[in-house]
């Protein structure tokens, strides 16, 4: 019954080396997002895909990138990860972009070595 | 701007004991959506509850309640009879209807509640 599933939920990565985390949904939403969350913090919206079109925030660094092939998948490329972006990375979807209610997959924890 | 305040960082509370988070929001919409999420330890962000700002009645579900008034802005959320599966961080968060835009959340710093047996 997995409607936001994110691979891996652990990722481990050296500096500096490109990584790619995956998620998939079930729910045929239209929207996905990205959220980054630090070590006791609040969840930050990186970007978001409405269907095909990509709307970044203003303060993402250009050092994170997305992709989305589908409706169903949707990932993320650190192209260079840097030890401060160690993080958990969260996946969400909502039906669309009026929708208020958003679902949130388990998240992917990134360690940077 | 729109903004959302936990100032409650941690609370530790005793099982059986009940315990009130607070949350504090800003925005100039007359249209907005307030929330409340779960983060367990294993991570996932858990949807607890939806207002929208023209519904003020308070919510009863189970050993949760939420009390919501806009005179303060305040969203508070109240766990009767604690227990340890209630320890988690708990997320306030915001969302304005910005016509055509996509809504976004916007989420306080979060509360750890830590249940102790």
């Amino acid at each position: 019954d997995a409607m936001v599933i994110q691979n891996p939920r652990y990722q481990v990565t050296q500096f500096g080396k490109p990584v790619t985390l995956s998620c998939s949904q079930t729910l045929n939403h239209n929207v996905m997002y990205w959220y980054q969350q630090k070590s006791s913090q609040a969840p930050k919206l990186l970007f978001h895909y409405y269907d095909k079109d990509f709307n970044n925030e203003a303060d993402t660094p250009d050092n994170f990138q997305s992709r989305r092939p589908n409706t169903s998948f949707c990932f993320l490329d650190i192209r260079s990860p840097g030890l401060g972006d160690a993080a958990m990375y969260l996946c969400a979807t909502s039906r669309d972009p009026r929708a208020t209610e958003q679902y949130f997959g388990p998240g992917t924890r990134l360690t940077v070595t | 701007a729109q903004k959302v305040t936990q100032a409650q960082t941690e609370i530790s509370v005793v099982e059986k004991e009940d315990v009130t988070l607070d949350c504090v929001y800003e925005t100039r919409d007359t249209t907005y959506y307030l929330f409340w999420y779960k983060q367990p330890p294993s991570g996932e962000l858990v949807f607890l509850i939806r207002r929208n700002s023209f519904d003020e009645q308070n919510e009863i579900s189970g050993r949760y309640s939420w009390n919501f008034q806009k005179s303060t802005s305040s969203f508070n959320f109240t766990i009767t009879a604690s227990q340890v599966v209630d320890s988690a961080v708990y997320f306030c968060a915001l969302s304005e209807a910005h016509g055509g835009a996509t809504n976004k959340l916007i989420f306080g710093t979060g509360t750890l509640l830590a249940v102790q047996p």
